[in-house]
């Protein structure tokens, strides 16, 4: 079955510091991989997408990812978090059964605890 | 341009009653997608419009339906209220203007939230 696995669901961190959120993906979904952001009481906002090419993909707000096929992984990453990233993140990637066509199968999200 | 728009924001219904959603997508953009978010089950497709035709659905039941108009608004509805239907209600709209859209970012709204008694 196509899955999304986001192995954290919580985080926390202290500012300045680094972050790794995990995702890994089934190798029966694409390989277009998809980073979203949810603020409190928002909808989701794109981070970054992988379509192709480099493996390393930079997003806004300093957010990277990095695709490795090999161990079926798309970490999210920013070098030093600051208070205002304090939300939840979510891993996706196109639904492949039923000819979806690009309709999204999510990760369970991970959320993101920055403290002073 | 204007992004997603969704409403109303929030919704309070007793169990039995149906509910109706709006959505209104990014001007120019012909797909719209609703997914529910609960925290037991995170996100799910709902289902997809293009061209007013529904165009793939996911494993929900027919209690939850929608439709598209001709100036791609979208509208879900859910009939008979349960209250496991209480969920954050998303909309997404693209441009779907390759047939196949694997790569095309979806957009998404802020979302209704439906509280159900």
């Amino acid at each position: 079955a196509q899955s999304v696995t986001q192995l954290d669901s919580q985080v926390p961190v202290f500012e300045e510091a680094p972050v790794e959120l995990r995702c890994n993906y089934s190798s029966s979904v694409s390989v277009y991989l998809f980073w979203y952001v949810q603020y409190p009481n928002q909808g989701l906002q794109l981070l970054l997408k992988y379509l192709s090419g480099s493996t390393l993909v930079k997003g806004i707000n300093g957010f990277e990812a990095e695709f490795n096929k090999s161990q079926t992984s798309f970490h999210l990453r920013k070098p030093s978090v600051h208070i205002s990233d304090t939300a939840e993140y979510f891993c996706a990637a196109p639904w492949l059964e039923g000819g979806s066509q690009g309709n999204l199968i999510f990760g369970k999200g991970t959320k993101l605890s920055v403290k002073p | 341009k204007a992004g997603v728009t969704q409403t109303p924001r929030y919704l309070i219904k007793t169990r039995g009653q149906q509910v109706t959603l709006s959505c209104s997508p990014i001007s120019g953009h012909r797909s719209v997608s609703w997914y529910q978010q609960t925290p037991g089950q995170g996100l799910q497709f709902l289902f997809e419009y293009f061209s007013e035709t529904q165009r793939n659905k996911g494993n929900f039941p027919g209690r939850f339906s929608g439709r598209q108009f001709s100036n791609s608004r979208s509208e879900m509805n859910v009939s008979t209220l349960e209250l496991g239907d209480s969920a954050l209600y998303l909309c997404a709209s693209r441009d779907r203007g390759r047939l196949a859209g694997e790569t095309d970012t979806q957009y998404f709204g802020p979302g209704t939230r439906l509280t159900v008694l």
